[in-house]
């Protein structure tokens, strides 16, 4: 199976400040096809997970743009720039481009 | 406006069958895929298996022996069954869909012996 690191493991910003997660996986995430299906998801406290970024780089609809995602191969970056009160949560990777799909194991998120 | 909801029975047995249903909404079960996903209490995500937009299945080898997963295209219902439970299957279960954008609230269940 497809292991995805996450790193760090918890991550304190103040309100402003621009953070980085990282996620490396154990094999490419290149697809035959083309695509790299790694994405981004943050749960908020007590609530269910929502996909922030999808296919690397490609915001969802509805997400603020100071998210944003980066990397090809086995490495990945989620930033975001200008950490707000309403990102505290824990932010996971997933990969859907080798069977079973994976999660990291998750970074989260504290404002100091 | 699509809606993923997920019906569980709360409490089960050890050794016991568990049977989650999704109910969806707003989009058809032939079109995309739905995962399950589960969540240990304080532990991160779990992904069970997939019914494609196909009706085909793909499991997490780790569950596989146990797990299975159909569906109702007619009332728009995915079914996820999963035998043998112990303690350690205490988890939040979650239905997904197109491509993680779609979560149901979730359903948690307790396996207690």
């Amino acid at each position: 199976d497809v292991v995805l690191t996450q790193t760090p493991p918890t991550l304190s910003a103040t309100i402003g400040q621009s953070v980085s997660i990282s996620c490396r996986s154990s094999q490419s995430l290149l697809h035959s096809n083309g695509n790299t299906y790694l994405h981004w998801l943050l749960q908020r406290p007590g609530q269910s997970p929502q996909l922030l970024i999808y296919l690397v780089s490609r915001l969802e609809s509805g997400v603020p743009n100071r998210f944003s995602g980066s990397g090809s191969g086995t490495d990945f970056t989620l930033k975001i720039s200008g950490v707000e009160a309403e990102d505290l949560g824990v932010y996971y990777c997933v990969q859907g481009t080798h069977a079973p799909l994976t999660f990291g194991s998750g970074t989260k998120l504290e404002i100091k | 406006q699509v809606q993923m909801k997920e019906t569980g029975p709360g409490l089960v047995q050890t050794t016991q069958t568990l049977s989650v249903t999704c109910t969806v909404s707003g989009f058809s079960l032939t079109s995309y895929g739905v995962h399950w996903v589960r969540q240990a209490p304080g532990k991160g995500l779990e992904w069970m298996g997939i019914i494609w937009g196909d009706g085909s299945t793909n499991y997490n080898s780790a569950l596989k022996s146990r797990l299975s997963i159909s569906r109702d295209t007619s009332k728009s219902q995915v079914f996820l069954t999963m035998n043998s439970l112990q303690t350690d299957d205490t988890a939040v279960y979650y239905c997904v869909s197109r491509g993680f954008a779609y979560w149901g609230q979730g359903t948690l269940v307790t396996v207690s012996s």
